[in-house]
């Protein structure tokens, strides 16, 4: 069955540092890999998404996601922090196998500092 | 280009009541989607409609809940009677091109906050 796990309730980053929201990720068959953003009283917004190709994945807002086939995870990341970047992310997965369900991890709340 | 459309923002209902959600997808957009987010998770799809049809609706409650998409355009999701264990905000999504086209990502609505009491 298809999961996602993003490890980390919470992360904390200081402006104009680097950031990271982990996640990994079990299909049975080539994952459909997804991030999304989700601002207070606002809905989801799509970030960046992996299909195939290049492991590194550029998306909106300065975010990039790097695929890791043999450690099964696809990392949020960004250069340099903007305290705007503080919100909720999630991270999806569809596969072939588990039909055309997307599956969402448990989401990571982002605090960046200024 | 408009977004997807939600309605209403917030229902606050007592338990064993009904309620009922609206939502307008983006214009083109064949797969519209309903997801129940419950508080510190992240969201759950109750339904996936291509057009008008049903492509998955195993994770909805079929005692209580029930949704429509006539005409292949905007849908409702209803729940009756309502459980404690409902309360969650309530997300429509919409992506273009079919369920087959499993690499769309989905646009959301602003979501429906229900509280039951």
């Amino acid at each position: 069955a298809q999961s996602v796990a993003q490890p980390e309730d919470q992360v904390n980053v200081a402006e104009g540092n680097p950031l990271t929201v982990k996640c990994t990720y079990s299909v049975s068959g080539n994952p459909y890999l997804f991030w999304y953003v989700q601002y207070p009283n606002r809905g989801l917004q799509f970030l960046l998404k992996y299909i195939t190709g290049d492991n590194l994945v550029k998306g909106s807002y300065g975010f990039e996601a790097e695929f890791n086939k043999s450690q099964t995870s696809f990392h949020l990341k960004k250069p340099s922090a903007l305290v705007s970047d503080s919100a909720l992310y999630f991270c999806a997965v569809r596969d072939i196998n588990g039909g055309f369900k997307t599956i969402f991890g448990a989401g990571t709340r982002l605090f960046v500092k200024a | 280009e408009a977004g997807v459309a939600q309605s209403p923002r917030y229902k606050i209902i007592e338990k064993r009541q009904s309620v009922a959600f609206w939502c307008n997808p983006i214009s083109g957009h064949a797969t519209l989607y309903w997801y129940q987010q419950i508080l510190g998770q992240g969201p759950k799809l109750l339904i996936q409609f291509q057009n008008n049809g049903v492509v998955d609706d195993s994770q909805l409650p079929k005692d209580r809940f029930s949704a429509e998409r006539l005409k292949g355009v905007d849908s409702t999701l209803k729940i009756q009677p309502a459980k404690l264990e409902d309360s969650a905000v309530y997300l429509c999504a919409s992506s273009p091109g079919t369920s087959g086209s499993i690499s769309n990502e989905q646009f959301f609505g602003p979501g429906t906050r229900l509280t039951v009491l």
